[in-house]
């Protein structure tokens, strides 16, 4: 397919485990955005890419969340000592330039115990 | 800082009836974009409408209108011969000209029955 993908679907971690959310963009799609929706809440913005550098990542919560495109394309976020709290739908959208309509991807869903 | 806010958090329409769905934001830009997304089950966010803020026209896309009230800051969706597949979560979402993050409303889930 040509949309955005997201791997895993699911991810079940225990308390103070490392975790790893994949996207995959939209081939030829420069801006890759992260969001967070927690139960019962609209999307949150946590960070976005325009190429490989991160031109706003205002909205991560803390240092314990990090983001990389390293190619320009996939971008992986990562999650250290994760939280109870971090339990939320990670969504990730591409765009192809600025301003452009951003298509999303159909979430991970993480649950941490 | 910019804020998104829908007040209603649940609706119900019968199928081919209309709806409309309420938006209002806040900001001081005068460059921006609003939008409408649905939400399924499934997760997948899917693009509704899209208006651009310099434009007084109300955007329309088939059964979708938008009611934009710059003015006002408000910005309704309007669902005309609602079908059983428009059952979803309804995000309003706000994005100035710059800064092309979006940033949602809490939704409202539509319910459309027979």
């Amino acid at each position: 397919g040509a949309g955005v993908s997201q791997t895993p679907s699911n991810k079940v971690t225990e308390k103070g485990k490392y975790v790893e959310l994949r996207c995959d963009p939209i081939s030829g799609h420069t801006a890759l955005y992260w969001y967070r929706q927690s139960l019962g809440q609209g999307p949150e913005f946590l960070i976005y890419f325009q190429g490989t550098g991160a031109a706003d990542d205002s909205g991560l919560p803390n240092d314990r969340f990090f983001a990389v495109r390293p190619e320009g394309s996939v971008s992986t976020l990562k999650i250290q000592r994760t939280e109870r709290g971090d339990s939320a739908v990670y969504l990730c959208a591409s765009s192809p330039g600025l301003t452009g309509e951003q298509f999303f991807g159909p979430g991970t869903r993480l649950t941490v115990l | 800082a910019q804020t998104v806010t829908q007040s209603q958090p649940e609706m119900s329409v019968q199928e081919a009836e209309t709806v409309t769905l309420s938006c209002t934001y806040d900001t001081s830009e005068n460059n921006y974009y609003l939008f409408w997304y649905k939400q399924p089950p499934s997760r997948q966010m899917i693009l509704v409408i899209r208006q651009e803020a310099y434009k007084q026209q109300n955007a329309t896309e088939n059964r979708f209108s938008v009611n934009f009230q710059k003015a006002a800051k408000s910005f309704s969706l309007k669902i005309s011969d609602s079908q059983l597949g428009d059952t979803a979560m309804y995000f309003c979402a706000f994005e100035t000209g710059t800064a092309s993050k979006l940033t949602f409303g809490t939704g409202t889930r539509l319910q459309v029955t027979l």
